[in-house]
């Protein structure tokens, strides 16, 4: 398996665009992840689904963030309309085992809003 | 809310010496999973060793090895014999069982020293 896959690798946009990462999960994983990372918050996990539902997306700063999950081979996260300070390295992650096991990431997404 | 503190920001070692990175976690639950993960500059997260809660024994894999003391909730690692490509972020993680989603601490930056 070539792992979890993340397009693009980087992403520079304009403030008030609409950005849209993707992921494609290692297949047989029931469990996928959004995380962003930052210098001032660290990890932050964003939402996750189970057998492509959204199960818990508190950590979603606000309505501009989305994700969708269409099948169990694809997610979005979208952003729209972006702003600088969602700059970030996103990362999607996906996990097959229901005992809280390992979680295998892709290589991320560096977004940069200007 | 579970929290994971990683209270070194950056520690060095010198070549094929013994490094030990801290973490402590606070956690309500009585089963869980603890996780160190390394960045290196690829940004890539990889899973370095992984601790189920329940078991005493310290988890090992290869030159890495960490002390669970579950009572003070303190999870370290330690790194023998460094070598260059251990350089990276590690960063300490919990999940709790049938949760599934990861808190991570701040990270250390480990730097070797040739």
């Amino acid at each position: 398996d070539a792992g979890v896959i993340q397009s693009p690798r980087h992403e520079v946009t304009e403030m008030g665009q609409e950005v849209t990462l993707r992921c494609k999960p290692i297949s047989g994983h029931d469990y996928l992840f959004w995380y962003r990372q930052t210098m001032m918050r660290g990890l932050e996990l964003l939402i996750y689904f189970n057998n492509n539902v959204p199960i818990d997306d508190s950590g979603m700063p606000e309505d501009r963030f989305s994700a969708k999950m269409p099948n169990a081979s694809f997610s979005t996260l979208k952003i729209q309309p972006s702003e600088p300070r969602d700059s970030a390295v996103y990362f999607c992650a996906s996990s097959g085992d229901p005992q809280g096991s390992e979680a295998f990431f892709g290589q991320g997404t560096r977004l940069t809003v200007v | 809310a579970q929290t994971v503190t990683q209270s070194q920001p950056e520690m060095s070692v010198q070549e094929a010496e013994t490094v030990t990175l801290s973490c402590t976690y606070d956690t309500s639950e009585s089963d869980y999973y603890l996780f160190w993960y390394k960045q290196p500059p690829s940004r890539q997260m990889i899973l370095v060793i992984r601790q189920e809660a329940y078991k005493q024994q310290n988890a090992t894999e290869n030159r890495f090895s960490v002390n669970f003391q579950k009572a003070a909730k303190s999870f370290s690692l330690k790194i023998s014999d460094s070598q260059l490509g251990d350089a990276a972020m590690y960063f300490c993680a919990h999940s709790g069982a049938g949760s599934y989603q990861l808190t991570f601490g701040k990270g250390t930056k480990l730097s070797v020293i040739p």
